[in-house]
């Protein structure tokens, strides 16, 4: 069981906005930056945003992370079919001295 | 171009030892954190273990720790993960990954090498 808690499943039509969220508590995201990652079927998993909000190059402004308290979320607007994938977040956790992940959240797009 | 080639997994019996590498290439080894992550087959992913860039700090999960043992050698651009008395919740598909701290912040990856514990 993850400490970072994610909703197994998401789903929303092509065009709209869909949010993606990821719980911790004090000792990780609460104090630490929080990493999302995008794993698409049979590949390895991409970096998507880090340091709560930023994105790396090449990857669209369509995707956004914020971070509030012990909750952070990643949104994603103007669904497309190719954003069908699994996401995950992620944050190093003072207490346990170790990186944690969510336990991923299963993208459907309609 | 930032490249990052895992080698060394396979089938091995519980109690068995494994060594995995991670041959890295197109920036600058010796200034990068580095890690491993694993995936067991239609779970998610598992951070394992992050080692500094001299090797002088070392991370690893709570089930790894004083079984496994990550390590690089900076002259050869490589990163290995030491694996001693597997069991079978270890059968995953192991990731290699560039980190830029000590934290999540894996921003390459390599294509991941799968390792099955069974007898």
């Amino acid at each position: 069981q993850s400490v970072l808690t994610q909703s197994p499943s998401a789903s929303e039509t092509p065009g709209q906005r869909v949010t993606i969220s990821c719980s911790g508590s004090s000792s990780n995201i609460g104090s630490n930056y929080v990493y999302w990652y995008q794993q698409l079927p049979g590949t390895a998993p991409k970096l998507l945003i880090y340091r709560n909000n930023q994105r790396p190059s090449g990857v669209p402004d369509r995707f956004s992370g914020s971070r509030s308290g012990t909750s952070a979320s990643l949104a994603i607007s103007g669904l497309r079919s190719e954003d069908e994938a699994d996401y995950y977040c992620a944050a190093w956790d003072d207490r346990l001295y170790g990186v944690l992940f969510g336990g991923g959240t299963k993208l459907t797009v309609l | 171009e930032v490249q990052l080639v895992e080698s060394g997994g396979g089938l091995v019996q519980p109690g068995g030892s494994l060594r995995l590498s991670c041959a890295a290439s197109g920036f600058t080894f010796s200034s990068y954190w580095m890690g491993w992550v694993r995936q067991a087959p239609g779970k998610g992913l598992e951070w394992v273990a992050n080692i500094r860039q001299d090797g002088g700090e070392k991370y690893y999960v709570d089930s790894v720790k004083g079984r496994f043992t990550i390590s690089r050698e900076n002259a050869k651009n490589s990163l290995y993960l030491q694996m001693n008395s597997l069991r079978a919740e270890d059968t995953a598909v192991y990731y290699c990954a560039r980190s830029e701290d000590y934290g999540p912040h894996f921003d390459y990856w390599g294509q991941g090498t799968l390792v099955t514990v069974s007898s």
